[in-house]
C-alpha cells in the first residue's frame, strides 16, 4: 500500500472550511482513498473515500488531484465537535471480497483543532 | 445506524490469565476486524473474519486467537494475557462489499 504524508496538526476557527491535506505520492492506478476519524476516546469513523473523482456526502468533501498524488478533505463548515484525529489512507480492495475484507493501517494522522 | 458494541470499555487483568473480548454488530456485516491502538504505533490489524467460523491473520496475530461461531459475534482471546498486551483494542465491522469499516467504542486493556 501507498505511503501517507499527513501534518501533524492543524487549527481551525469554527464555522470556517477546515482542508486537511493527505500527500499519496506513489499511489497505484487501483488504490483508493480513504478518510477517517478519531474523536478522543471513541473508536475510528469513516468519513468519505475516492479513487479518482472529487467526492462529496453529508460529512465532507473529498478532492483529488488529477495525478492522484495528493487529496484534500474538506469540512465546510467546522464545529467544536470535529476536533479529532484524521486519518488518511491509501488501499487496494481486495479482490476476495469486493474490498470489504481489507483490514486498515493508520497512520499517526492530523490532529485537527477547532477553536471557538 | 450500525452499531458495533464491545463487551467493557475497560479491563484490568493480571498476568497470565484468560481473556475474552467480545465485539458484537447488529448489521449482518460480512466482515470483522480486530485492531490494537497504541501511542505512536498507530492501528494494527490482529485478525479478520470474513464468514463465520473464517478467520485471517492480520499483521500482529501472536499471542492472540479468534472466535467467530456466529455472523454477529467476533471474538478475540488472549490466551495468557502479558504486559505488551496493554492496549486499546478495536473492533469493526463492514459488509462484503463496501469499503467503510464501522468502528465500536474500544476496550482499554491493562495487564498488570
Amino acid at each position: 500500500d501507498a505511503k501517507t504524508t499527513q501534518p501533524p496538526s492543524m487549527d481551525c476557527a469554527e464555522g470556517r472550511a477546515a482542508n486537511l491535506p493527505c500527500n499519496h505520492s506513489t499511489i497505484s492506478g487501483n488504490e483508493y482513498v480513504y478518510w477517517y476519524r478519531q474523536i478522543h476516546s471513541q473508536g475510528p469513523q469513516y468519513i468519505i473515500h475516492g479513487l479518482k473523482n472529487n467526492e462529496t456526502n453529508e460529512m465532507a468533501s473529498l478532492i483529488i488531484t488529477e495525478d492522484r498524488k495528493s487529496s484534500t478533505l474538506i469540512l465546510p463548515h467546522a464545529t467544536l465537535r470535529d476536533t479529532a484525529v484524521y486519518y488518511c489512507i491509501v488501499r487496494t480492495p481486495d479482490m476476495y471480497s469486493g474490498g470489504g475484507a481489507d483490514g486498515l493501517t493508520f497512520g499517526k494522522g492530523t490532529h485537527l483543532i477547532i477553536q471557538p | 445506524d450500525v452499531k458495533v458494541t464491545q463487551s467493557s470499555r475497560y479491563l484490568v487483568k493480571r498476568t497470565g490469565e484468560k481473556v475474552f473480548l467480545e465485539c458484537v454488530q447488529d448489521m449482518d456485516h460480512e466482515n470483522m476486524f480486530w485492531y490494537r491502538q497504541d501511542p505512536g504505533l498507530g492501528l494494527r490489524l490482529i485478525y479478520f473474519s470474513y464468514d463465520v467460523k473464517m478467520k485471517e491473520k492480520g499483521d500482529i496475530p501472536e499471542g492472540y486467537s479468534v472466535s467467530r461461531e456466529k455472523k454477529e459475534r467476533f471474538s478475540l482471546i488472549l490466551e495468557s494475557a502479558s504486559t505488551n498486551q496493554t492496549s486499546m483494542y478495536l473492533c469493526a465491522s463492514t459488509p462484503g462489499s463496501s469499503y467503510e469499516q464501522y468502528f465500536g467504542p474500544g476496550t482499554r486493556l491493562t495487564v498488570t
